[in-house]
């Protein structure tokens, strides 16, 4: 089965630092991996979706990356505001699963980003 | 959003009564999944549907049933809420074949006392 981890668990920043949240996956077959924000009492917004071939997405001032080898991804985020504080999620949908192409998902990084 | 909406939104109920939660989609996608979200857990798959009267379990579906009579609506029930039910359910949509991306929608906050 596949896990999904994210560490740190919560991270706090100054406003205006780049910073880089973690995600990493047991098992390297993946179809595509997605990075989520989430609000504290709402539901999850999708960021970025990167397919298995791809090695990098990019929306606004969020860049994810991929290394499916490693069984890593990232989402660094620059400049930081205060407006960024909330959880990240990522989540992998494996790239041999049968019937529901469900997400795994990690427990989230927590942001704080500090004006 | 994905035109998403789940309904109730908060819900306290006792111990051994049925409970059921409506997700409701406006954009026709095949796919719907229910989610449950627990501290310390990612969001774990309950069960979901690859079209009308097609349903599938998912990794936590005991204690669980669900039901889609309509492509808009997936509908999942309590048989008899317990206390390890309280939770945060989350309903989902995908096209698997056109990239697979996932929308969710707001959530429910299930209390069982």
């Amino acid at each position: 089965k596949q896990e999904v981890t994210q560490i740190p668990a919560a991270l706090s920043v100054p406003e205006g630092e780049n910073l880089v949240l973690n995600c990493s996956f047991t098992d390297s077959a993946i179809y595509n991996l997605q990075w989520f924000r989430q609000d504290p009492g709402k539901g999850l917004t999708s960021l970025l979706l990167i397919q298995s071939s791809q090695r990098e997405q990019t929306s606004g001032r969020l860049n994810a990356s991929l290394d499916k080898s490693s069984g890593r991804s990232t989402l660094y985020i620059a400049a930081s505001q205060p407006g960024d504080s909330a959880t990240y999620l990522c989540a992998v949908r494996g790239a041999f699963q049968t019937g529901a192409n469900n997400l795994f998902f990690g427990t989230g990084t927590r942001l704080t980003v500090i004006p | 959003d994905a035109g998403i909406t789940q309904s109730p939104r908060h819900k306290v109920t006792e111990t051994g009564t049925p409970v059921t939660l409506r997700c409701h989609q406006t954009e026709n996608h095949r796919y719907m999944y229910w989610y449950r979200q627990d501290p310390g857990h990612g969001l774990r798959l309950i069960h979901y549907s690859y079209g009308v009267k097609d349903t599938d379990k998912g990794e936590v579906s005991d204690g669980y049933s669900v039901s889609r009579s309509k492509t808009e609506d997936f509908l999942l029930t309590l048989e008899s809420a317990t206390s390890s039910q309280t939770s945060v359910y989350f309903c989902a949509i995908s096209e698997p074949d056109r990239g697979g991306e996932q929308y969710f929608g707001p959530g429910t906050r299930l209390t069982v006392t």
